[in-house]
């Protein structure tokens, strides 16, 4: 069975300071891993994905990943965020591209 | 494209009452629609599974004959919540794809529903 960790519940960070998010995920097959992020009672946007390929992924308003085969882990990077990148983030996997099972996500508050 | 949407996006009703959530994709046909229940401060957990013009499948714990689903069309499935207590005021997000190999998933925006 699949499963996703988000180490990190929350993170703080200035603005214009870099972040990353972490996520490790287990599965004994071969897995899709997205990213999305949720704005305050609002549904999910993808971020990002990986299905094959580079394991370096470019995704929306800045943000990448980078899929580590060998640690499991897809963690999530920006270089300098903004206040608008306040939200909780989610990383999920999936089995043969089915079912999305979600980690428990991680609040980014970036301050002034 | 691939929106979805939900309807209402809020909704209160009265203990022992039951309320519909419509999730609709509007530029695309789904042919399976996801439920997902999200409770504050938590993450996603998946309750059902449906396919146009079939059963839904539920998962594990989740009460099949207290959410009743009906994905009655390639772009609507409906959820509804029999006999509410306030126990399941939760937030529900639906989700849509667009075929039985398409991996990826487009998120509605969420149903807010409180029990009182």
């Amino acid at each position: 069975a699949q499963s996703v960790t988000q180490l990190d519940s929350q993170v703080p960070v200035f603005e214009e300071a870099p972040v990353e998010l972490r996520c490790n995920y287990s599965s004994s097959v071969s897995v899709y891993l997205f990213w999305y992020v949720q704005y305050p009672n609002q549904g999910l946007q993808l971020l990002l994905k990986y299905l094959s390929g580079s394991t370096l992924v470019k995704g929306i308003n800045g943000f990448e990943a980078e899929f580590n085969k060998s640690q499991t882990s897809f963690h999530l990077r920006k270089p300098s965020v903004h206040i608008s990148d306040t939200a909780e983030y989610f990383c999920a996997v999936s089995e043969r591209g089915y079912k999305l099972s979600f980690g428990a996500g991680t609040t980014v508050t970036v301050r002034a | 494209g691939a929106v979805v949407s939900q309807h209402p996006s809020w909704v209160i009703c009265k203990s022992g009452t039951s309320v519909k959530i419509e999730c609709r994709s509007l530029d695309f046909q789904a042919t399976t629609m996801f439920w997902y229940r999200q409770f504050p401060k938590q993450s996603l957990m998946l309750m059902a599974t449906s396919n146009e013009g079939s059963k839904a499948t539920y998962e594990q714990g989740v009460e099949k004959d207290k959410f009743l689903i009906n994905h009655a069309s390639l772009t609507l499935s409906t959820l509804t919540v029999t006999s509410a207590h306030p126990e399941d005021s939760s937030f529900y997000i639906c989700s849509a794809r667009t075929g039985i190999t398409s991996y990826e998933q487009y998120f509605g925006p969420g149903t807010r529903l409180t029990v009182t």
